[in-house]
């Protein structure tokens, strides 16, 4: 079974605060996904990672960095927390790359985060 | 704009009774759809997907259709139980690489004893 697991399941943070949101994966899969989920909103997707140290932006990436040094590995950063930043942070992985009818994204079980 | 609409926002039901969840999109070109179920407090898990081409898939108690012409899916839940209250989340690929994915916004089902 593929099993993708996230650093926290919740977390507290203070506005200014440099945050680190980890996401690991075991199935050897190339891309690598950070979504928020926001009600009312769905999934919203922040960033994407189909190779080691590469990134490319997704829907919403403002106020969001990302780091892949390993492929197992996708790290979501808050340089600088704000609140409208609380949020619940999903971590997703597929097999690899390109248009596959069967291309399934594998979540982790999401970090709760709150921004005071 | 590609989107992905569901309806009803919310849904409370008897356990034991059927029900239907829709998702209606305007994802083009497409590729293929998801339905996922997404506990409370946990991350979504794919219940069923459908390609372009594939007008029904079941798993287990679930039943998706796909209507590509109309561009409307639906999820049929048979005999409900207790376990099944969770959101439900319609997901449609765009066959434009880059695994790029529309999400719906869920319904939010609530079964009851």
């Amino acid at each position: 079974d593929v099993k993708v697991t996230q650093s926290s399941r919740y977390l507290v943070k203070r506005t200014g605060e440099k945050v680190f949101l980890e996401c690991v994966q075991d199935m050897d899969h190339e891309n690598m996904f950070w979504y928020r989920q926001d009600p009312g909103l769905g999934l919203r997707l922040i960033y994407f990672s189909y190779d080691v140290k590469m990134k490319e932006k997704g829907d919403i990436p403002e106020g969001y960095s990302v780091s892949r040094e390993k492929k197992e590995r996708f790290s979501l950063i808050l340089e600088s927390a704000s609140t409208n930043q609380t949020s619940m942070y999903l971590c997703a992985s597929s097999l690899f790359f390109g248009d596959s009818s069967y291309n399934e994204q594998f979540f982790g079980p999401g970090t709760r985060l709150t921004v005071l | 704009k590609n989107q992905v609409e569901q309806s009803p926002q919310s849904l409370i039901i008897l356990e034991g009774k059927n029900c239907t969840l829709q998702c209606n999109y305007t994802v083009s070109p497409f590729s293929n759809l998801r339905w996922y179920k997404q506990d409370t407090g946990r991350g979504p898990v794919s219940l069923t997907i459908m390609t372009f081409s594939e007008n029904t898939k079941s798993n287990r108690r679930y039943t998706a259709t796909l209507d590509a012409d109309t561009k409307q899916s639906s999820l049929h839940i048979t005999a409900s139980q207790l376990s099944d209250s969770a959101s439900y989340i319609c997901v449609v690929d765009f066959s434009g690489g880059y695994q790029k994915v529309t999400f719906g916004t869920g319904t939010k089902l609530q079964v009851i004893p």
